[in-house]
């Protein structure tokens, strides 16, 4: 099967700028997670959907940041404006019923 | 809360010597526990898990055995290869829920 696609790989921006990262799951997956991974730490979640539902939003940033999945399927993250410490790998996944998660490739981003 | 304390890294060895990864957790009620493995440009791969106290989760010559007495979770192989430089997490998901809560990471290095 297909893995979990994210776009794009890199972005550099200047803070107080906007981004958009896109992620597309893995087929037939309702679940759809964000974490966010700064430099030398764990990913950390940020937003959690099952189908077009929000699950858990708890640690976004809703200030700055903010994320749809309107049809259940591809999501976006968006960040708006962007600040250095936003500079980090997001990493999109999806799982069927919790188990057996599947992580993208992660776009970098670097805000200068 | 619920944390996953790893330990620090890098961690650098020689080819075929005995790896000992460290992890404990804090967790509310009892936890499901991972070990993931980012390879250099790839996503999260999941490489072993543990479902309940005294399980032990094996893949690719790593093992981890489930200490609730403990709270701990640490990873182990017999003999390392160049090929398992990467970076490993230990990550914990509480029973009902679905999101994961990872640790720092530790990178290893293994040398020729």
């Amino acid at each position: 099967e297909a893995g979990v696609a994210q776009s794009p790989r890199y972005k550099i921006i200047e803070k107080r700028q906007s981004v958009a990262f896109w992620c597309n799951p893995i087929s037939g997956h309702a679940t759809l997670y964000w974490y966010q991974q700064i430099l030398g730490q764990g990913p950390k979640l940020l937003i959690q959907f099952q189908n077009n539902g929000v699950v858990d939003d708890s640690q976004l940033p809703k200030d700055r940041f903010s994320a749809e999945r309107l049809k259940g399927v591809d999501s976006t993250l968006k960040i708006q404006p962007a600040k250095l410490e936003d500079s980090a790998v997001y990493l999109c996944a999806s799982s069927r019923r919790g188990d057996g998660y599947t992580f993208g490739s992660g776009t970098r981003l670097t805000v200068v | 809360g619920n944390s996953v304390t790893q330990m620090e890294g890098p961690v650098t060895l020689s080819e075929e010597a005995f790896l000992t990864i460290n992890c404990t957790y804090t967790a509310t009620g009892y936890p499901s526990l991972f070990w993931y493995v980012q390879y250099p440009g790839e996503g999260l791969q999941l490489l072993l898990k543990a479902t309940k106290a005294d399980d032990k989760g094996s893949n690719k010559g790593f093992e981890a055995t489930y200490r609730k007495e403990t709270t701990s979770f640490h990873l182990e192989k017999g003999s390392v290869q160049v090929s398992d430089s990467a970076v490993y997490f230990c990550a914990l998901r509480i029973q009902g829920a679905q999101k994961l809560v990872f640790g720092q990471g530790t990178r290893l290095t293994i040398n020729p």
